[in-house]
């Protein structure tokens, strides 16, 4: 069965600095994978997502996320954080024709200014 | 916006008393999920409906049930509700038109306390 496995619960960076999350999964066929955000008190909004159309993915508000099959992994990162990024982040892996999505445990995302 | 509803956004019960939580959508999506989301373990499915009266267990589907009787609600019911159930549910549905590939569209979330 195919699991997502997401590397440290917390993470804090600095205003600016690079932001790493690391995300890695298990999966027996090629697996669609994603990453959401949700901001307090929120649902989950879809940050971006791996369909095999490109192992390096692009998503919303300056974050991408690149597909490596040799190390099973799915991390993502930003350039140069924002106040605004402080939220939770989730992994989630969906085999193709499966029904339904299995999440990370998720990442919280804290900027120090 | 997936067009998505859920009711009570807040609520707060005892041990032992039913509770049933909504989730209404506008759009006609055939794939309906509940998720408890809880410190440490990310989000879990509980229950997912593939169609009006088709529905599936999840991973953690003891002490919850789900009826759709028609296609824009899903409802999830807690017959008997126990503190181990105080969580934020979330409600999701699947785009399956175009070249969809599995992603959810969440609603807001209904945050339940049991005392």
């Amino acid at each position: 069965a195919q699991s997502v496995t997401q590397l440290g619960s917390h993470v804090s960076v600095s205003e600016g600095a690079l932001v790493l999350l690391r995300c890695n999964y298990s999966s027996s066929v090629p697996p669609y994978l994603f990453w959401y955000v949700q901001y307090p008190n929120q649902g989950l909004q879809l940050l971006l997502k791996y369909t095999s159309a490109a192992t390096l993915v692009k998503g919303i508000n300056g974050f991408e996320a690149e597909f490596k099959k040799s190390e099973t992994s799915f991390h993502l990162t930003k350039p140069s954080a924002h106040m605004s990024d402080a939220a939770e982040y989730f992994c989630a892996v969906n085999v193709q024709g499966a029904q339904k999505l299995v999440f990370g445990q998720g990442t919280r995302l804290t900027i120090n200014p | 916006d997936a067009g998505i509803t859920q009711s009570p956004r807040h609520k707060v019960t005892e041990t032992g008393t039913p509770v049933t939580l909504r989730c209404h959508q506008t759009e006609n999506h055939r794939y309906m999920y509940w998720y408890r989301q809880d410190p440490g373990h990310g989000l879990r499915l509980i229950h997912y409906s593939y169609g009006v009266k088709d529905t599936d267990k999840g991973e953690v589907s003891d002490g919850y049930s789900v009826s759709r009787s028609k296609t824009e609600d899903f409802l999830l019911t807690l017959e008997s509700a126990t503190s181990s159930q105080t969580s934020v549910y979330f409600c999701a549905i699947r785009m399956t038109s175009g070249s969809s590939t599995g992603e959810l569209f969440f609603g807001e979330g209904s945050r339940l306390t049991v005392l």
